[in-house]
């Protein structure tokens, strides 16, 4: 069986701070990992991937990943947090045989103060 | 090239009421998802599709849901009788198949059931 662990609901930075988004997962085949990115009303937007090639993920809009098997663990950071950042955010899991069936987290939302 | 339609966006019913909704997926992706986001959480999958055939439809409540994917492209998702717990986003998703590749998710369609 999968999961996802998604710490912490609600997450609020400053403008041009940090980003941590944290993520934990449980897997018993080798996992593929995900995150994905939600605005109001909208889709979910993928930001990367993890698929057993490189343990640090580039994604798009400057977030990027790191897979630490040993932890279990795929957080997402951006170095400067920008306004537009303000959204929800879903780890996720999929692997073995459950044919690309994602396992999502309950999702952490992302504040930017300005 | 175009994403994942999905329309209705947005539905009000009241409950005992039928309610169908339609996804159109990226056109040459042969697998479908249908996931539920409800309120503050993560996507759960109802039912994916490879073509035409359900291969995973065990999250479907069946005795209310029913889908169908015709000719392995469009798909209708349906309700019957609606339910006041069904309120929610009903979510298509379309991707390659397999574990490893991006799922592409349409805006959704989020169901008021009064």
């Amino acid at each position: 069986a999968q999961s996802v662990t998604q710490l912490g609901s609600h997450v609020s930075v400053s403008e041009g701070a940090l980003v941590l988004l944290r993520c934990n997962y449980s897997s018993s085949v080798p996992p593929y990992l995900f995150w994905y990115v939600q605005y109001p009303n909208q889709g979910l937007q993928l930001l990367l991937k993890y698929t057993s090639a490189a343990t640090l993920v580039k994604g798009i809009n400057g977030f990027e990943a790191e897979f630490k098997k040993s932890e279990t663990s795929f957080h997402l950071t951006k170095p400067s947090a920008h306004m537009s950042d303000a959204a929800e955010y879903f780890c996720a899991v999929s692997g073995g045989n459950q044919g690309g069936k994602l396992i999502f987290g309950q999702g952490t939302e992302l504040s930017v103060k300005p | 090239e175009a994403g994942v339609v999905q329309s209705p966006r947005y539905k009000i019913i009241e409950k005992k009421q039928p309610v169908a909704f339609w996804c159109n997926p990226i056109s040459g992706h042969n697998t479908l998802y249908w996931y539920l986001q409800n309120l503050g959480q993560g996507p759960e999958l109802l039912i994916r599709y490879e073509n035409e055939e359900a291969v995973d439809d065990s999250q479907l409540p069946k005795d209310r849901f029913s889908a169908e994917r015709l000719k392995g492209v469009d798909s209708t998702l349906k309700i019957q009788p609606a339910e006041l717990g069904d309120s929610a986003v009903y979510l298509c998703a379309s991707s390659l198949g397999g574990a490893g590749n991006e799922q592409f998710f349409g805006p959704g369609t989020r169901l008021t059931v009064l």
